[in-house]
């Protein structure tokens, strides 16, 4: 079975503080994606990277960066987080035509 | 840009089918997706369908395509209160490159009642 990881189910910052979210895939796969969910709007795509070293952004990249060092893990970094950056992440690693996620971290910005 | 819209809400009573709708705006839409997420998870993929298809059935699923109305639809029959989730509708028109990007709808909360 594919398994995907998240370094924590719930996390609190404080506002300023920078903030790394983790994510490690068992697979081997190449593409990994992160995501935000927030209630309303669905999924939206922060950031994806399709090898090691390599990134692009999706369509709500502003206030994130993201680190591929190694094939199996994926980091979505909060520069200086915000209040408006409260919300439920997911990270998913893809192979072929499927994405598999993991369980989300619920960051809570104060 | 490309768009895929979901009604938020959805309720039924256990026994009775469920049909969750989907539009998309994408015309090169080439997979068509639907995930369910349960409280406190993640997304699992339920079922997806290749564009030149028009229907695929596994189990209780059934999902429908209507291409010239770019319509996609999910009907769970026999609903059971295990059931209720988010369903989220999702496309890509990227399979063939390395991204496999993937834009999903709003997610539609489905409840049923026992």
């Amino acid at each position: 079975d594919v398994k995907v990881t998240q370094s924590s189910r719930y996390l609190v910052k404080r506002t300023g503080e920078k903030v790394f979210l983790e994510c490690v895939q068992d697979m081997d796969h190449e593409n990994m994606f992160w995501y935000r969910q927030d209630p309303g709007l669905g999924l939206r795509l922060i950031y994806f990277s399709y090898d090691v070293k390599m990134k692009e952004k999706g369509d709500i990249p502003e206030g994130y960066s993201v680190s591929r060092e190694k094939k199996e893990r994926f980091s979505l970094i909060l520069e200086s987080a915000s209040t408006n950056q409260t919300s439920m992440y997911l990270c998913a690693s893809r192979v072929s035509d499927e994405q598999f996620f993991g369980p989300g971290t619920r960051l809570t910005v104060l | 840009g490309e768009d895929v819209e979901q009604s938020l809400f959805l309720s039924v009573r256990e026994g009775d089918s469920s049909v969750i709708n989907c539009t998309y705006t994408d015309s090169s839409s080439t997979y068509l997706y639907w995930y369910k997420q349960e409280p406190g998870a993640g997304l699992q993929l339920l079922t997806y369908i290749f564009s030149n298809m028009d229907m695929k059935q596994d189990q209780r699923l059934t999902v429908l395509l209507n291409k010239k109305d770019k319509h996609l639809s999910l009907r769970i029959a026999d609903t059971q209160t295990g059931d209720s989730a988010i369903y989220f509708c999702a496309e890509t028109s990227d399979i063939s490159s390395n991204t496999g990007k993937l834009i999903f709808g709003q997610g539609t909360t489905l409840q049923v009642k026992p």
